[in-house]
């Protein structure tokens, strides 16, 4: 029972456009939403996150986008540099509950 | 600052040997411990979780086990390896505050593979 899901494992993009990662999930009572950014043998490394109250999240090149009644969530890079190329995972997670669910991750590969 | 360690960064092992994967965690107190794998192909998976010494929850039912002998040290543990144990192992360390999420910090990661 997969609850976060991650439908495309592999994406590649030209330097300069936009990057838009997806995830999607099932159980509404999650409430915090995050993305994490791992380079290959090395730790996941937090990059943006956003609670349920809101539907966008900005941080510099970096924007989340919370769709509640969808239960959708994105990731937009713009523009996309070549140091982007890594693994995405988006995670959720109860308020007050220390455990994250995280999804399968999609590779982001950006083309020079 | 907090910092987070895991030795070793890989591991080749036979089947049927035992495991010991160690993590230590710096410059906090009282911190939430995680183990998680990552396994070819798919998503972080968490397979413990520790809220205190020698407090210890487990997500999957598995060849593995968890102990926390100090405040800030997470062992992860195995007496008979499988194959299917092969895959990346990351630890995790939150912030122990109660009632708010609180972010979550990976080491580097072992990488195991069982032959």
């Amino acid at each position: 029972d997969q609850q976060v899901k991650q439908n495309s494992p592999s994406l590649s993009v030209q330097e300069g456009r936009i990057s838009i990662l997806n995830c999607d999930y099932t159980n509404s009572m999650f409430d915090y939403f995050l993305w994490y950014k791992k380079y290959p043998a090395e730790g996941p490394t937090f990059l943006i996150s956003i609670s349920s109250i809101k539907d966008k999240n900005e941080d510099g090149r970096f924007t989340v986008f919370l769709n509640k009644s969808a239960k959708h969530l994105s990731l937009h890079i713009v523009p996309s540099q070549p140091g982007d190329s890594a693994v995405y995972f988006c995670a959720v997670v109860n308020f007050g509950n220390e455990k994250l669910t995280f999804g399968t991750g999609t590779r982001l590969t950006i083309i020079p | 600052s907090q910092t987070i360690h895991q030795w070793p960064a890989t591991l080749v092992q036979p089947v049927g040997s035992p495991l010991s994967l160690e993590c230590t965690v710096e410059g906090t107190s009282n911190p939430n411990l995680y183990w998680y794998r990552q396994a070819a192909g798919r998503g972080l998976q968490l397979l413990f979780y520790s809220v205190g010494i020698g407090q210890i929850s487990s997500e999957v039912p598995q060849n593995l086990s968890a102990s926390r002998p100090q405040d800030r040290q997470f062992i992860l543990s195995s007496k008979k390896l499988l194959l299917s144990d092969s895959g990346f192992y990351l630890c995790a360390w939150s912030a122990g505050t109660s009632g708010f999420y609180n972010e979550q910090f990976f080491g580097p990661g072992t990488r195991l593979t069982v032959l």
